[in-house]
């Protein structure tokens, strides 16, 4: 059973425009994750949201940028996107922040720069 | 191994073989996760296990942990075709308010009829 949802599945752009991806998680989790996993299937972890406090902000380009409203919802947006950027971009929650805490993905949005 | 290695490994077997796939890690975990990635979907969890538990069970999987070489593996039994995936396993990178949960490159896995 689905309980985060991440919109799009699929987008297509090119160098140099902005795009936004939208998460929403229905599990009541405090915190939210945001993931890249290139085509080696390789993840890594970009942010981290507790409550809507950033509190992990991996090394990645300024043009990414997280976006809260709520602890439910966690938005991407990237200002200028590049070709390095076609990835799936993967939102996860979490209840709690901490080791041992299960994460639960949603099915990702393949972005692919032309 | 799912450290140090440039490309997602892959492992094909027979539907009814066991299989095991290694993970060690380069520093200090509290827990190690494990997650099968169907395709076009997230990873899910399927197995967790702590620092202070060397083996743990869960229907067809067995995951072990062993602290003192820092290397987790992952068992399945009598594979079945829908165990096809990719797993990886996860790992915490120091504790406190610093914790993030790292994943290794990944194994994926393909049971044939």
């Amino acid at each position: 059973e689905t309980a985060v949802f991440q919109t799009p599945n699929y987008h297509v752009t090119q160098v140099g425009n902005e795009v936004s991806f939208n998460c929403k998680q229905t599990l009541g989790h405090d915190t939210m994750y945001w993931y890249k996993q290139d085509s080696k299937k390789l993840l890594k972890i970009m942010f981290s949201y507790n409550n809507k406090q950033l509190i992990v902000n991996e090394t990645v380009p300024r043009r990414f940028s997280p976006q809260s409203s709520d602890k439910a919802h966690l938005n991407l947006r990237i200002k200028s996107v590049e070709p390095e950027d076609s990835a799936v971009y993967l939102c996860a929650s979490s209840c709690y922040w901490g080791s041992a805490e299960t994460l639960y993905f949603g099915s990702g949005t393949r972005l692919t720069v032309l | 191994s799912q450290w140090g290695e440039e490309n997602l490994q892959a492992l094909s077997i027979q539907e009814g073989e066991d299989v095991t796939m290694n993970c060690s890690y380069k520093t200090y975990t509290t827990v190690v996760h494990w997650y099968r990635q169907d395709s076009g979907r997230g990873p899910a969890l399927i197995i967790l296990i702590r620092s202070n538990e060397r083996e743990k069970r869960s229907g067809r999987l067995r995951a072990t942990l062993d602290t003192s070489s820092q290397s987790s593996s992952l068992s399945i039994t009598a594979a079945q075709c829908e165990d096809t995936a990719v797993y990886f396993c996860a790992t915490d990178c120091s504790g406190g308010s610093n914790y993030k949960l790292t994943f290794g490159k990944g194994t994926l896995l393909t049971v044939t009829p």
